[in-house]
């Protein structure tokens, strides 16, 4: 699975954009992005996916850079909800099935 | 059901004891994968089933972890012999297919193991 770096921690004010980084330079032709955050005791939650293409959801919006070395991801309008640890992960691709390897991630806090 | 479910969601168990978690998977899901994730680290990955086979378990960490999978459903994580080591919050995932790129993994909210 290719790797990802992602900056250890960030900070972002209440009603701002979050944009949180992405470096996957050695991704391969077929693999996705994908990310994922972590509140708190709780279980991972998926946010958004792209193979090259920037896409958008209710959550957030995922922009990947024309060489696909890195991504981006955008919360709009960050809340204190949205403090977490958000996981950026490249998939397996070919005939391996999903598995999903996390990394250590970046912790953001929301603050007021 | 809804989502991914886990039962108990906490377990306390004496050192030595042998515990089970159980995960509901989202019904439909074929793929489902445990991790485990001890304080203040991140997800380490034990096994993945694609229906009842589980092709990789390469991440369990001794021959005392064992899971299996029944009708394509519910699985069962055991662990033998607990150690204090074990203790963690076991999270359960499930997706829809195997192989494909595009479809994402639902989580449970865990099963905290203590070991005492």
């Amino acid at each position: 699975d290719a790797k990802t770096t992602q900056p250890p921690s960030m900070d972002c004010a209440e009603g701002r954009a979050a944009n949180l980084p992405c470096n996957h330079s050695t991704i391969s032709g077929n693999e996705y992005v994908y990310w994922y955050r972590q509140i708190h005791s709780q279980g991972p939650q998926y946010i958004i996916h792209g193979l090259k293409n920037n896409e958008t959801n209710e959550m957030a919006s995922l922009i990947i850079t024309e060489d696909r070395k890195s991504s981006t991801l955008i919360l709009p309008h960050a809340t204190l909800r949205d403090t977490a640890v958000y996981y950026c992960i490249v998939k397996a691709g070919g005939t391996s099935y999903g598995k999903l390897t996390f990394g250590q991630g970046t912790i953001l806090t929301v603050h007021p | 059901g809804a989502g991914v479910s886990q039962s108990p969601s906490n377990k306390v168990t004496e050192k030595g004891k042998d515990v089970e978690l159980r995960c509901d998977p989202i019904s439909g899901h074929t793929a489902l994968y445990w991790y485990r994730q001890s304080l203040g680290q991140g997800l380490e990955f034990l096994i993945y089933f694609q229906g009842n086979s589980a092709p990789d378990k390469s991440g369990l960490p001794s021959d005392r972890f064992s899971a299996e999978r029944t009708g394509g459903s519910v699985s069962t994580l055991t662990i033998q012999r607990t150690q204090q080591e074990d203790s963690a919050v076991y999270l359960c995932a499930s997706s829809l297919e195997l192989g494909a790129l595009n479809t994402e993994a639902f989580f449970g909210q865990g099963t905290r193991l203590t070991v005492v």
